[in-house]
């Protein structure tokens, strides 16, 4: 099975501007999370959409938005973009089934901020 | 809160020594742990797992420990190899099903 892919893999913006980053999901996979990796405030979970639906949602300010596809493919969109925003932004699969379920990873959209 | 850490940021070990990766958590309810590998350029890989109802797991060349008295849990590695180098993050399932993850311990095997 083919794993975890994300696109784009670099993205440079400038401050003002929105992004808009792709996580296509394990085949088979229904649950798709969404974190924000930095140096300082290390991986932090910003939402996860499950069935087209935001299913769970982290301490992130609405500038931060996603959502899910019929083919279980999800974006996410960041708005009016700061320097803060500058992260490896990382998803996940899962079969959705439980909490408890392997979260696998994608290998990250490295976003920088000017 | 919920929150994870960990102990030490970075572990410097010679090639075929065994490696002993910290981390401490403070939710007691907390029920399920996860340790991921991170490899530059990489996303988080999954090396093993372990739930509140057991002390210890086993995988290949690795094993977890579960310390719920002191809400402290280990990753081994043993026969450390320069494949192991990297940053490894403990993690722990919060209220809603997502990862809290700990800081990161960057592993680096000299040869």
């Amino acid at each position: 099975k083919a794993g975890v892919t994300q696109t784009p893999r670099y993205l440079i913006k400038t401050r003002g501007q929105q992004v808009t980053l792709s996580c296509s999901p394990i085949s088979g996979h229904r649950s798709v999370s969404w974190y924000q990796q930095t140096p300082g405030q290390g991986l932090q979970f910003l939402f996860e959409y499950f069935s087209e639906t935001q299913r769970n949602k982290g301490n992130f300010p609405g500038r931060f938005s996603g959502r899910q596809f019929s083919n279980s493919r999800s974006e996410m969109n960041v708005s009016t973009l700061e320097l803060g925003d500058s992260a490896l932004y990382l998803c996940a699969s899962t079969p959705g089934q439980g909490k408890s379920d392997t979260q696998y990873f994608g290998p990250g959209t490295r976003l920088t901020v000017l | 809160g919920e929150s994870v850490g960990l102990h030490l940021p970075t572990l410097s070990v010679q090639e075929g020594d065994n490696s002993i990766i910290n981390c401490a958590y403070s939710n007691s309810a907390s029920d399920y742990f996860i340790w991921y590998k991170q490899e530059s350029g990489k996303g988080p890989q999954f090396i093993i797992d372990i739930r509140s109802n057991m002390d210890k797991r086993q995988g290949q060349r690795v094993t977890v420990l579960l310390n719920k008295t002191v809400k402290h849990l280990s990753l081994q590695i043993a026969a450390t190899q320069p494949g192991d180098s990297a940053v490894y993050f403990c993690a722990e399932i919060g209220s809603q099903g997502n990862l809290i993850f700990g800081k990161g311990t960057k592993l680096s095997v000299k040869p």
